[in-house]
């Protein structure tokens, strides 16, 4: 259980391109879902939370109009990052939290996605 | 604001040679310290959720403990396939929207 999939596993883009990236929950309803990104031997950065039907809350320094997130079901939020450059590569995660049953803290994260901005 | 701090940074076993990975954590109101798994190029796997000092969970060879101050993730008789990087993480009461709080992680890396 508490299965979590990510689309697609790998891109690259030009850079000025947008890229979405879906993340999926796939035995349970996500009541929350969040969005980090990696760099290499680094830890994850949260960039966002997204509850089902509401607008997303972004982090500090993440900017909200270049990472469009959106929440439409209880098994489904999508990232797409607007104009990308260079500097967006990295390695994007999402993870979900159920809100129900004994797994009411955890959160399970997707397998990421590598995003490269050529 | 929350803080996670993992120690050591990386940490070489030979296989069978038990230890211990340490988290250090400061935080308003714990609501909840994850302990994760993940290797190279996929997202953390979920191991442990410990809620209240004294608490001990349990899986195959590891073992997570919790104080008010630290957590430490036991690995007993380690085996190569638990080469990975563990991260530890919080949840505080201050966090909006069950935000958590990472630690930079440690390396294991068992030799054969």
């Amino acid at each position: 259980g508490a299965v979590v999939s990510q689309h697609p596993s790998r891109v690259i883009c030009k850079s000025g391109t947008s890229v979405k990236i879906e993340c999926r929950s796939l035995d349970f309803q996500a009541t929350t879902m969040f969005w980090y990104r990696q760099f290499p031997k680094q830890s994850l950065m949260l960039m966002a939370t997204s509850n089902e039907g509401s607008k997303a809350t972004y982090e500090q320094g993440v900017e909200k109009d270049k990472f469009l997130i959106n929440h439409a079901s209880l098994t489904l939020s999508t990232l797409t990052v607007t104009s990308a450059h260079p500097e967006d590569s990295s390695f994007y995660i999402c993870s979900a939290r159920s809100g129900s049953g004994g797994t009411y803290n955890e959160q399970f994260f997707g397998p990421g996605t590598r995003l490269t901005v050529l | 604001e929350d803080q996670v701090t993992q120690s050591p940074e990386a940490l070489r076993l030979q296989e069978g040679e038990s230890s211990s990975l340490n988290c250090s954590y400061t935080v308003s109101g714990l609501r909840g310290l994850f302990w994760y798994r993940q290797d190279p190029g996929k997202g953390p796997e979920f191991l442990f959720t410990l809620y209240s000092a004294g608490e001990e969970k349990e899986k195959e060879r590891l073992k997570a403990t919790l104080t008010k101050k630290e957590s430490f993730l036991h690995i007993t008789a380690p085996k190569p396939e638990d080469s990975a990087t563990y991260l530890c993480a919080v949840h505080g009461s201050g966090g909006s929207n069950y935000k958590l709080t990472f630690g930079k992680g440690t390396l294991l890396t068992v030799n054969p």
